[in-house]
């Protein structure tokens, strides 16, 4: 079924590991995000893509490293894991401008560093 | 920066009943979109519904409605004949054009459904 992935859906990790999470979109959308939701906070973000090659920081953005060498794939590396990336991270796209006409959610990484 | 704010960390609601969550927005925009989310305990975010600044009549999709108070800055979302399956993390949205269309979310408020 089309749609937007996101794998692993849990993951435990050791300080100082690096981790990755995938997000892979089967609409060809051209904008892409990631956001970490935490208590209290609602949703940060931290990386976001308009399209193949084009990527910005966002909100939150250190100790994060994207990439998106094509349109339909937009990983999430933890570069050195640490307590504070405990969360969990939602990719979303949107075909348009996402201003326009909201988001498309992956169902969630819930990520715990130990 | 735009910001969006939420009071109302919790609600409830009794079933078949309305309730109102609130939202407050601050932007220097004219044209700007709106947006309310629900986020159920499967942890799915699940966009429900889109309000356009630059419409005056306030957005509706089903039991889902919308109080838009462009001057005051306020986006409310009343749902009515509320349902168990209401029950939710509710996040409140702000997106425009100018920054990439990256949209600013509010910290949510729970609804809780009492049957």
């Amino acid at each position: 079924d089309a749609g937007i992935t996101q794998s692993p859906r849990y993951k435990i990790t050791e300080t100082g590991r690096q981790v990755t999470l995938m997000c892979h979109q089967t609409w060809s959308h051209s904008y892409m995000f990631w956001y970490r939701q935490d208590l209290g906070h609602g949703l940060r973000l931290i990386y976001y893509s308009a399209a193949a090659d084009i990527t910005d920081k966002g909100e939150v953005p250190d100790g994060y490293v994207v990439s998106r060498s094509k349109t339909e794939n937009f990983p999430l590396t933890l570069e050195s894991a640490t307590r504070s990336q405990t969360s969990v991270y939602f990719c979303a796209s949107s075909a348009v401008s996402g201003a326009n006409y909201g988001y498309t959610f992956g169902s969630g990484t819930r990520l715990t560093v130990v | 920066a735009q910001t969006v704010t939420q009071s109302q960390p919790e609600m409830s609601v009794q079933e078949a009943e309305t309730v109102t969550l609130s939202c407050t927005y601050d932007t220097s925009e004219s044209d700007y979109y709106l947006f309310w989310y629900k986020q159920p305990p499967s942890r799915q975010m699940i966009l429900v519904i889109r309000q356009e600044a630059y419409k005056q009549q306030n957005a509706t999709e089903n039991r889902f409605s919308v109080n838009f108070q462009k001057a005051a800055k306020s986006f409310s979302l009343k749902i009515s004949d509320s349902q168990l399956g209401d029950a939710a993390m509710y996040f409140c949205a702000y997106g425009d054009n100018t920054n990439a269309g990256k949209s600013t979310f509010g910290d949510g408020t729970t609804l809780t459904v009492k049957p």
